[in-house]
């Protein structure tokens, strides 16, 4: 079975550019969060999706970032203009609405490097 | 501010020893928790889980133990085996909710 498929695995990209990370979810899935995982604060929550609506978003960092989710199979993380600090693992997860956390299958991640 | 706080970054521990593996947590709220392993360049994945009604959880080689009244838990793992090195996040959910709040994570090393 395919899991949680993210691209690109390795972005490397100069300040102030445009940066699109994607993500496929589990096929059946309904939930889709996207996580930031750094050194400092570990894996952070910056946003979740019920149904490809957005439910909560204040994780995200600040309105540099957006996250779209248009159909059931498939999310973007955008960050416009990229910044040094945006650099970390991006990672999306999936679940089916109601599990309580051992249910959410993580991608392999996207590591991002803004220089 | 961080809800969950894992205060070690590593941990080296010999093979067949225990390793033992802290968390706390500052929200009452918190009804679920649950730890997450993670191999280097892969995503975490799910490991074991306690409900708040309970203080002991054991599958396998691994036991997670809650103290509720401390805002404590730990994850014991008997014997520590080579395959056991990865980074052990610790994870809270109040249940119903979808916000699974994470850990800064802790690096266990297993020694030969």
């Amino acid at each position: 079975d395919a899991g949680v498929i993210q691209s690109p695995r390795h972005e490397v990209t100069e300040m102030g550019q445009e940066v699109t990370l994607r993500c496929k979810p589990i096929s059946g899935h309904n939930s889709l969060f996207w996580y930031r995982q750094t050194m400092m604060r570990g894996l952070e929550l910056l946003i979740y999706f019920n149904n490809n609506v957005p439910i909560d978003d204040s994780g995200m960092p600040e309105d540099r970032f957006s996250a779209k989710m248009p159909n059931a199979s498939f999310s973007t993380l955008k960050i416009q203009p990229s910044e040094p600090r945006d650099s970390a693992v991006y990672f999306c997860a999936s679940s089916l609405r109601g599990g309580t956390g051992n249910t959410i299958y993580f991608g392999e991640g996207s590591w991002l490097t803004v220089v | 501010d961080q809800q969950v706080k894992q205060n070690s970054p590593s941990l080296s521990v010999q093979e067949g020893r225990i390793s033992i593996l802290n968390c706390d947590y500052t929200n009452s709220m918190f009804d679920y928790f649950l730890w997450y392993k993670k191999y280097p360049a892969e995503g975490p994945t799910f490991l074991i889980s306690i409900s708040s009604i309970k203080d002991k959880n054991e599958d396998g080689r691994f036991t997670v133990f809650l103290n509720k009244s401390a805002k404590h838990l730990s994850l014991h793992i008997v014997p520590s085996q080579p395959g056991d090195s990865a980074v052990y996040f610790c994870a809270a959910i109040i249940q119903g909710a979808q916000k699974l709040v994470f850990g800064q994570g802790t690096r266990l090393t297993i020694n030969p």
